[in-house]
């Protein structure tokens, strides 16, 4: 049973161009979302994130966007930049579980200059 | 003000051979989790620690896998008796607090387990 799901496995967009990454989820109880970048060999890196109780929320070029309703989530890279490729990953928790994140599986992004 | 630090970044063992796994968390930070990640799959929670006290090990293989976090000293993730399904990349990450949800976590490079 797989929580957090990001159905699109990889995406490769054109540099300068908006970058949109998909994010699903099945627990209506989760109340903070995070987006994690990660290159090869190393650790995922924070991005961004977000509270249940907002819908949006942005940082320079990154912007989260929740959809409670929907039980969805996206994260939006614009202008894309080819730095940006990397693996992306959504994770969501819930306040009662002092932290514990659950991931998806993961969408490769590639920017091509 | 070093990040989390694990090793070693490239472990191989042969079948039923033992495998430990250390992570240093970053300064400050009591909190430690380890996750582990398959090929072509996200990162799965694995166990969740503070100082002495295992806090959530919900997505700990129940057989032959342990882990410890010590008063001194780094947290260890121990493999017994590995088998080839054991091979993954194992991260480990830690944040200040483990409560609220929002603290973001900060990742090691992993340590890249091979079993032959």
């Amino acid at each position: 049973d797989q929580q957090v799901k990001q159905n699109s496995p990889s995406l490769s967009v054109q540099e300068g161009r908006i970058s949109i990454l998909n994010c699903d989820y099945t627990n209506s109880m989760f109340d903070y979302f995070l987006w994690y970048k990660k290159y090869p060999a190393e650790g995922p890196t924070f991005l961004i994130s977000i509270s249940s109780i907002k819908d949006k929320n942005e940082d320079g070029r990154f912007t989260v966007f929740l959809n409670k309703s929907a039980k969805h989530l996206s994260l939006h890279i614009v202008p894309s930049q080819p730095g940006d490729s990397a693996v992306y990953f959504c994770a969501a928790s819930l306040n009662t579980n002092a932290g514990k994140s659950t991931f998806g599986d993961g969408t490769t992004l590639t920017v091509k200059p | 003000n070093a990040g989390v630090m694990q090793n070693p970044r490239h472990l191989v063992r042969r079948r039923g051979q033992e495998a430990r796994l250390r992570c240093s968390p970053m300064k400050g930070h009591s909190h430690v989790y380890w996750y582990r990640q398959l090929p072509e799959e996200g990162l799965k929670f694995m166990v969740y620690l503070q100082k002495e006290n295992i806090i959530d090990e919900s997505g700990m293989p129940k057989e032959r896998f342990s882990a410890e976090f010590p008063k001194e000293g780094p947290s260890i993730l121990r493999i017994q008796q590995v088998v080839r399904g054991d091979s993954a990349a194992y991260f480990c990450a830690s944040s200040p607090l483990g409560q609220p949800s929002y603290n973001e976590q900060f990742f090691g490079p992993g340590t890249r387990l091979t079993v032959l």
